[in-house]
Formats: C-alpha cells, structure tokens, sequence
C-alpha cells in the first residue's frame, strides 16, 4: 500500500492552523498513525487509529479521515511543532510510511 | 518503564557483515512486535521489517528481503538486525521501535551504519 502526503513542505507562522493530507493507494480501516521527527531525534508518536491522541501529546494536535483520505491538524502551531511529519499504514504487511512533510518556520 | 536501547554507531567496509542489536525492557519482550526502520542521510523513514519475538514469525518489505534479516534472542529480550555483505547504499540511521494498536509507540535512539572503504 502506497502512502501519499501532501504538501512535501509547507512554511506557517506561530498560531496558523496547519493541515497535513496522507492518501491511501487502497483502503485501511483504521490503521493509520501519525509521527513527528525533529532532526538528530527518533520520530515521535501523535495519532493512531487515525484519530486517537497518544498519551501526553498536546490536543492541538487532531486526525481525521476515513477509508483512503487522512488529515492531521495542528489547531495553532507553537514553536515546538516546527518538525517533520509522517504518516504511516498498519493495515496490511509491508507496513508504510508516506515520504514526510516539513513544517518550516514563515 | 518500557525501554529500547540500540546498540552503538558503526563503521564498515563493504563486504562487511554486521549484526546491529535492540534490547527491551519493561514490558514482556514475547509478547509485541519489534520492527526496524532505515532513514538514510536526509530522507524519510522507510519500513524494513517485522518480528514477532514469542515464534519468531518475521515479514520484510520487499524492498529488504534477501538483503537483511531480522531476529531474536528472548532469552536476553534483545532483537537483531543483520547484513551478510555491507554496500554504501547501506549508510543510514537504523532504528528498532515496538507497534502497539499498529502504531510505533516506543523506538530505539537509532543506530548510525556508516559504509565506507
């Protein structure tokens, strides 16, 4: 299964409301996760199911979707969410990653 | 406290073999998954494969199968990750990391493979 993100990059400014779009090259339920990656670090888990917070994670951060198309939002970017994101399918083996998106400072 | 702690950085030649390891703590190690992760310099995080300690059943992407193989020792709850004959292409940052609920909840601090003659 092919995961597509979209934008590859984007830049946003402290308290914009970013959207990140993951799409399915077929369906997988509920099995799609979100991470953060900063540089030099381990990626980081936000979202699994598509929508459940993991623990200790701020709830600026939300996910979305259904069936092929997911979103990941952050409500108001703080200086700490400027990072690299993923999206990732657990639905059937090989496990995938999309190819990231970049939150870079405006 | 759940904990996986990868071994140290490495450099090799190529041709080399090399066995890269990732031991758990604070949880029973027979019982999750343990995948493994390559992010090559600057790129993104690519799935390599999959085991599950307690039978060993192992799957890989077919992007890595033939080219490593991934195992485990549970008497000493540590997870393997093995090379036969290092390329350069093989030059990244490897990480092991434990799935709950299909997501990785719990990783590794990363292994750096450097291949370089």
């Amino acid at each position: 299964i092919q995961m597509t993100q979209s934008p590859s990059s984007l830049s946003a400014s402290v308290g914009d409301r970013v959207t990140i779009t993951c799409r399915a090259s077929q369906g997988i339920s509920r099995w799609l996760a979100w991470y953060q990656q900063k540089p030099g670090k381990a990626p980081k888990l936000l979202i699994y199911s598509i929508s459940s917070l993991q623990t200790g994670v701020p709830s600026r951060f939300s996910g979305s979707g259904s069936g092929t198309d997911f979103t990941l939002t952050v409500s108001s970017l703080q200086p700490e969410d400027f990072a690299t994101y993923y999206c990732q399918q657990a639905n059937s083996f090989p496990w995938t990653f999309g190819q990231g998106t970049k939150v870079e400072i405006k | 406290e759940v904990q996986l702690v990868q071994s140290g950085a490495e450099v090799n030649k190529p041709g080399d073999t090399l066995k890269i390891s990732c031991q758990s703590s604070g949880y029973n190690f027979t019982n999750y998954w343990i995948g493994w992760v390559r992010q090559m310099p600057g790129k993104g995080l690519e799935w390599m494969g999959i085991i599950y300690p307690d039978d060993s059943e192992t799957r890989y992407s077919p992007s890595f199968q033939g080219q490593v193989t991934i195992s485990v020792d549970k008497s000493i709850s540590t997870a393997y990750l093995r090379w036969n004959s290092l390329k350069p292409s093989d030059t990244a940052m490897y990480y092991c990391a434990r799935p709950g609920n299909g997501a990785f909840d719990y990783w590794g601090q990363g292994t750096l493979v450097t291949v370089s003659s």
